[in-house]
């Protein structure tokens, strides 16, 4: 059961070019949206957000779009760098299912490798 | 700045074995969850805890696996008759009510043989 897919396993892009990482949901009671940067042998790092009632944040090079209708989302990196080059993981929040419990779901995660 | 921090980095077990892997969350944060990572597949959630209960569980989470927060600091996963499939990477979260990104631990790579 996949509720949040990431339908690109990899993506390579030159240095200074725009990086676009996308995800698809299927559960409209998702109410907000994280992006997830991982280095081999570490934990998964927040990078940017976005709740469910807006349709764009953007934080430095860094910016998430979210298209609800669609039940889609992007993370666009630009300029990328070659510090970039990581797996990127899209999760989900909720749907809460008490008041107490924030658990996310995770997509498989798209490798990104930025070439110099 | 502050951290969830895990121990082990690496557990080896035999099959059948309990294990303890540990977590200390940080220090002002109210929710705790534990997630895990096979090999080449996604992250999945196992179970969340708050106010010294669990508030869900996944399927995967079933009566071998228990967890603890014993002492207000770290918060522990217990596997008490480990398998094969167990063998995976398993990492901590944390999270404050008001904020609403979780923080992840540098995980605990679990084997088992």
């Amino acid at each position: 059961d996949q509720q949040v897919k990431q339908n690109s396993p990899s993506l390579s892009v030159q240095e200074g070019r725009i990086s676009i990482l996308n995800c698809d949901y299927t559960n409209s009671m998702f109410d907000y949206f994280l992006w997830y940067k991982k280095y081999p042998a570490e934990g998964p790092t927040f990078l940017i957000s976005i709740s469910s009632i807006k349709d764009k944040n953007e934080d430095g090079r860094f910016t998430v779009f979210l298209n609800k209708s669609a039940k889609h989302l992007s993370l666009h990196i630009v300029p990328s760098q070659p510090g970039d080059s990581a797996v990127y993981f899209c999760a989900a929040r909720g749907p809460n299912s008490g008041g107490s419990n924030y658990k996310l779901t995770f997509g498989k995660g798209t490798l990104l490798t930025v070439n110099p | 700045e502050p951290e969830v921090t895990q121990t082990p980095s690496h557990q080896v077990t035999q099959m059948g074995q309990e294990v303890i892997l540990r977590c200390v969350p940080i220090s002002n944060h109210l929710y705790f969850y534990w997630y895990r990572q096979i090999l080449g597949q996604k992250v999945e959630f196992l179970v969340s805890f708050y106010n010294n209960e669990i508030s869900e569980k996944s399927e995967i989470f079933d009566d071998q696996f228990s967890v603890e927060r014993p002492d207000g600091s770290n918060f522990t996963l217990k596997i008490r008759s480990t398998k094969l499939e167990d063998s995976a990477m398993y990492f901590c979260a944390s999270i404050r009510r008001e904020y609403n990104e979780q923080f992840f631990g540098p995980g605990t790579r679990l084997t088992v043989l």
